[in-house]
């Protein structure tokens, strides 16, 4: 039974490129959660999936953000033309009821130079 | 915001029970206290859960106050591999939606 995986495990870009960041949640797992991560701070949300439907993204800081998870499985979280208040961790996490206990992913260690 | 405060840090010697306070004042009638770990380079961790009554588990115990507006996290017997960022969390149980976390407790064990 594998967790929740994500890759890659870091990322550095230069300022302004664009990165995707993958999720692939446990098998079966009808919701997914992406969470940002700053350095000694806790998870923020960003966004939330309900199978393909993006139910919330209320989290996102900006447009250059964009998620999606076209088949109810795995999801890219996608950041344009990065900046460096962008690094981060990324955490994925996915839960199914009837419980929706959320397990998380590794997370996507992100810099922006 | 989180509807949880707890200290930034704290330190526990190996082998001694590791007692995590947190406050949440503001709980209502049908909010859990739930509590995460999140371990270096790791995602976090589901450690817990409580209504009213005191919860242990294979990982930790959980005292939450009769007036439930505190709790406290019991590792009984903290080693290294314990060393990690501790969350407080209060929330609806089994719901659907997104976790809200403060900045936890960096629980140091020294050996």
């Amino acid at each position: 039974g594998a967790g929740v995986s994500q890759s890659p495990r870091y990322k550095v870009a230069k300022r302004g490129q664009d990165v995707a960041l993958r999720c692939d949640p446990i098998s079966g797992h009808v919701s997914l959660f992406w969470y940002q991560q700053a350095l000694g701070q806790g998870p923020e949300f960003l966004t939330y999936f309900q199978n393909e439907a993006q139910l919330d993204k209320s989290g996102l800081p900006s447009d250059r953000f964009f998620a999606e998870r076209p088949e109810g499985s795995v999801s890219t979280l996608k950041i344009q033309r990065t900046q460096q208040e962008d690094s981060a961790v990324y955490l994925c996490a996915s839960s199914s009821p009837p419980y929706n206990e959320q397990f998380f992913g590794p997370g996507t260690r992100l810099t922006v130079l | 915001d989180a509807k949880t405060t707890q200290p930034t840090s704290m330190d526990c010697a190996e082998g001694r029970a590791a007692n995590l306070p947190c406050n949440h004042s503001t709980i209502s009638g049908n909010e859990y206290v739930y509590w995460y770990r999140q371990i270096h380079s790791q995602g976090p961790q589901y450690i817990i859960h409580g209504l009213k009554n005191n919860e242990t588990n294979e990982m930790a115990s959980l005292i939450i106050t009769e007036d439930r507006k505190s709790s406290t996290l019991i590792l009984p017997h903290a080693t290294l591999r314990d060393t990690a960022v501790y969350y407080c969390i209060v929330r609806l149980m089994n719901r659907d939606d997104k976790i809200i976390f403060g900045k936890g407790t960096r629980l140091h064990i020294l050996p």
